[in-house]
């Protein structure tokens, strides 16, 4: 029973585009969303996150949007850098920070 | 500046054996929660512990998988007589609360032969 999904196993984008990273959640009980980044054979760390109070929160070049309705979630990176390649995490919670869900990732690369 | 330290990085085990992973929070943080990852999978919760208590183990296995967070040392992760199915990544991550950002620890690696 995946309860966060993350359709897009993989994205390509050029260096210096929009790359838009989507997850889907399918639990109502979710308020708290997170974005990790995770580099190969290093641990995930923490990206962006976003409470189910906003539909945006921004952070520099990346930007999160929650449509609650649709249960839906992006993120947004621009401009795209090659140091942006990496596995992408969507996360969440019904309890902020705790016992994350975490959907199976999707691997940007960032071509130059 | 330590952060969440793991070890060992890579582990392997033949079957029927017993592996010991060994997680030391970030100074200063008290709450330590285990994820797994299986190959092309996310990270599934395991458990979520404070010092002396499990306080979530839903995500844990029922037999051969144990956690436990003494009050002095590192958080362990055991698993008991070890099978293929238990080939992962194990990451561990801290918190100074229950409700803070989790920081997570490089991963210990276990291949199951």
């Amino acid at each position: 029973d995946q309860q966060v999904k993350q359709n897009s196993p993989s994205l390509s984008v050029q260096e210096g585009r929009i790359s838009i990273l989507n997850c889907d959640y399918t639990n109502s009980m979710f308020d708290y969303f997170l974005w990790y980044k995770k580099y190969p054979a290093e641990g995930p760390t923490f990206l962006i996150s976003i409470s189910s109070i906003k539909d945006k929160n921004e952070d520099g070049r990346f930007t999160v949007f929650l449509n609650k309705s649709a249960k839906h979630l992006s993120l947004h990176i621009v401009p795209s850098q090659p140091g942006d390649s990496a596995v992408y995490f969507c996360a969440a919670s019904d309890i902020r920070g705790n016992k994350l869900v975490f959907g199976a990732g999707t691997i940007l690369r960032v071509k130059s | 500046n330590a952060g969440v330290m793991q070890n060992p990085r890579h582990l392997v085990r033949r079957r029927g054996q017993e592996a010991r992973l060994r997680c030391s929070p970030m100074k200063g943080h008290s709450h330590v929660y285990w994820y797994r990852q299986l190959p092309e999978e996310g990270l599934k919760f395991m458990v979520y512990l404070q010092k002396e208590n499990i306080i979530d183990e839903s995500g844990m296995p029922k037999e051969r998988f144990s956690a436990e967070f003494p009050k002095e040392g590192p958080s362990i992760l055991r698993i008991q007589q070890v099978v293929r199915g238990d080939s992962a990544a194990y990451f561990c991550a801290s918190s100074p609360d229950s409700t803070g950002e989790l920081f997570f620890g490089e991963g210990s690696r276990l291949t199951v032969l």
